[in-house]
């Protein structure tokens, strides 16, 4: 079966520009997770969603992050104004929500602000 | 200092040797402690979970010491394909409220 898809794969953006980025956890998972890595770095939490609702945003750095999730299944990240410190992957992970259950990772977003 | 603490390595070891990877741990209300695997550019995958008892996964044991609050990795009769990055991490939440350490590189030559 498909697993958590991310797109774009690579995202370059001029700085202060807005961008998107999307994931599609796999089917059937109620618990979504958007990861930040930067390079020589372990993937550090942004935001947790159990369905709809962000359980968890504390990893969010500052308000210029904003995640959605409006019908429980794919989520957005958007980041306004972008910095060149923002550049990183971006990883998005989703699991069956129940405790202690594995998480999947996508490939990630890779982006780059210049 | 970083709630998960790694030795960054890199290992270069020969096909077939033993490699042991440590990890410490600042937060003790940590609930579960995992260990992942990275390849280069690509996304981590569960490599196995950690507890107190022990773990062994064919060539690979875990070991998790809560007084010590030090996580252990053990790779017997290592394989080429076993090179990437060995990431410790920590659950927080008991929901994947993951807390990674920065990674532990090794590479497996012929």
């Amino acid at each position: 079966g498909a697993g958590v898809s991310q797109t774009p794969s690579n995202k370059v953006t001029e700085k202060g520009k807005y961008v998107e980025l999307r994931c599609d956890p796999i089917s059937g998972h109620t618990a979504l997770y958007w990861y930040r890595q930067s390079l020589g770095q372990g993937p550090e939490f942004l935001i947790y969603f159990q369905g709809t609702g962000a359980a968890d945003d504390s990893g969010l750095p500052n308000d210029r992050f904003f995640a959605v999730r409006p019908e429980g299944s794919v989520s957005t990240l958007k980041i306004q104004r972008t910095e060149r410190g923002d550049s990183a992957v971006y990883l998005c992970a989703s699991s069956l929500g129940h405790q202690n259950t594995e998480a999947f990772f996508g490939q990630g977003t890779r982006l780059t602000v210049v | 200092r970083k709630e998960v603490e790694q030795d960054p390595g890199p290992f270069n070891v020969p096909e077939g040797a033993t490699v042991a990877f440590n990890c410490t741990y600042s937060n003790s209300a940590s609930q579960s402690f995992f260990w992942y695997r990275q390849d280069c550019r690509k996304e981590p995958k569960l490599l196995m979970s950690v507890y107190s008892s022990g773990n062994e996964d064919g060539r690979f044991t875990a070991q998790l010491n809560r007084a010590s609050q030090y996580i252990s990795l053990l790779i017997r009769d290592s394989k080429l394909s076993d090179s990437a990055t060995y990431l410790c991490v920590g659950d927080y939440g008991g929901y994947n409220k993951l807390i990674f350490g920065a990674g532990t590189r090794l590479a497996v030559h012929p």
